[in-house]
């Protein structure tokens, strides 16, 4: 299993302002993901990030608006810029188990308001 | 592209047994997972089922079809603290294997 630390656990910003979420995991991982969850829905990925490569992103999520750094195999950061209210939501990290990727652990979550 | 369907809502009284069903629809199975969230938790993983069959868990056990792209949750001996939504995910191999939720089912257990 793996443990996961993100912070912060919650924020309320101001409109056009930026939000960096960080991800600690207590192991080294090649994968790491970002997910969204936005009230009273399911999840959604926003991007994959490998360690020394750029993250994959999905459809419908930009790098300019969700940049995401990857420095090592142990942590992640995940950052909502020029934020609007669409924005609010949560912010979840994730990393897969070692083998075959069977299962995925997840942070605390971020719940990020923005007015 | 991939779209999985869940019963938005399901009640049932303590101690009692709830199936909650998932359809999904995949260009590339690899496996399907359920995983349990609590409000204002995050999700934590449950079971996952690659082949056919029944994966049994203590009181909860899960169920694959492959054929019949269709899986289950099943929880038995249902206690208040069993009241969360709950999330089938598949892994599939043309969203380069990552995991797609489905839209979740929302317990809620009664006294």
């Amino acid at each position: 299993s793996a443990v996961i630390s993100q912070k912060p656990s919650r924020d309320i910003c101001q409109r056009g302002t930026s939000l960096t979420i960080q991800c600690q995991v207590d192991s080294q991982v090649t994968m790491m993901f970002w997910y969204r969850q936005q009230p009273g829905q399911s999840l959604t990925l926003i991007a994959t990030a490998n360690q020394g490569s750029e993250a994959t992103y999905e459809s419908g999520f930009v790098i300019d608006k969700f940049p995401i750094s990857r420095p090592n195999l142990t942590f992640s950061t995940l950052t909502v810029s020029n934020m609007s209210p669409e924005d609010s939501s949560i912010y979840l990290c994730s990393v897969g188990d070692r083998r075959p990727n069977e299962k995925l652990f997840f942070g605390s979550g971020t719940q990020l308001s923005v007015l | 592209g991939q779209s999985l369907e869940q019963p938005s809502e399901v009640t049932a009284v303590e101690g009692a047994i709830v199936q909650i069903n998932c359809t999904y629809q995949t260009s590339g199975f690899y496996g399907l997972s359920w995983y349990q969230q609590h409000d204002g938790g995050a999700p934590t993983f449950l079971s996952y089922n690659a082949l056919d069959g029944l994966e049994e868990t203590g009181r909860f056990s899960s169920f694959l079809s492959r054929s019949d792209s269709y899986g289950y949750l099943l929880l038995q001996e249902l206690q208040m603290k069993d009241s969360a939504s709950y999330f089938c995910a598949v892994r599939d191999q043309s969203y380069g294997q990552n995991f797609v939720f489905g839209p979740g089912t929302r317990l809620s257990v009664l006294p």
